[in-house]
């Protein structure tokens, strides 16, 4: 069965500096996609970016890119020129190509953004 | 094009009671999902439906619960009997046919029984 690991609880930032949260995943099949989901306290979850495991180029959404290496099932998560509204609970996920039915979600990382 | 929403935001029930969510798709979106999060984790999946026929219902999914996708439009989550262990928020998602691997999240229905 498909995992995911996100072993940073919380992280904090200064605003304006750049952070990396952290993520693995552990599964057999050679194709699927990864996610990175944004959930504001007492907002909706909304999707900040998204990588095809087929595609080596590491996607990017404007001041969020991502570093994924395959052959160490790692995903992370940079976000540079951190903003207050940056803040939110940060949730890793992944989804198979085969079984396009459900999202396997990490426990995520709180973000903090410090004036 | 509006996104996925759900009714109601909150709900406070006593145990035992019955209560029903509702969730409306992204419209033309062919696939909603049904997750449960609970305090300090990530979403777990309880259920999906492609059009109106359910395709698939995770183990977390206990007799008690039901869901239906009548006309493949709007979805409901009916939770009877309920427990204690059922407070959590509940949310639906929708994905394309275009894209079916990237599902778009409604704000949730929080349940609270007391």
């Amino acid at each position: 069965a498909q995992t995911v690991t996100q072993s940073q609880p919380e992280m904090s930032v200064q605003e304006a500096e750049t952070v990396t949260l952290s993520c693995t995943y552990d599964t057999s099949e050679s194709d699927y996609y990864l996610f990175w989901y944004k959930q504001p306290p007492s907002r909706q979850m909304i999707l900040v970016i998204r990588q095809e495991a087929y595609k080596q180029q590491n996607a990017t959404e404007n001041r969020f890119s991502v570093n994924f290496q395959k052959a160490a099932k790692s995903f992370s998560l940079k976000i540079s020129d951190s903003q207050l509204g940056d803040a939110a609970m940060y949730f890793c996920a992944y989804n198979s190509v085969n079984r396009d039915d459900k999202i396997i979600f990490g426990k995520g990382t709180r973000l903090h953004i410090l004036p | 094009d509006t996104g996925v929403s759900q009714d109601p935001r909150h709900k406070i029930t006593k145990r035992g009671q019955n209560v029903t969510f509702r969730c409306d798709p992204i419209s033309e979106h062919n696939r909603l999902y049904w997750y449960r999060q609970t305090l300090g984790q990530g979403p777990e999946f309880l259920t999906y439906f492609q059009n109106e026929a359910q395709l698939e219902k995770s183990r977390l999914l206990s007799d008690r619960f039901s869901a239906e996708r009548p006309k493949g439009s709007f979805s409901t989550l009916e939770i009877q009997r309920t427990e204690q262990g059922d407070s959590a928020m509940y949310l639906c998602a929708s994905s394309s046919y275009r894209s079916q691997e990237t599902q778009y999240f409604g704000p949730g229905t929080r349940l609270l029984v007391l």
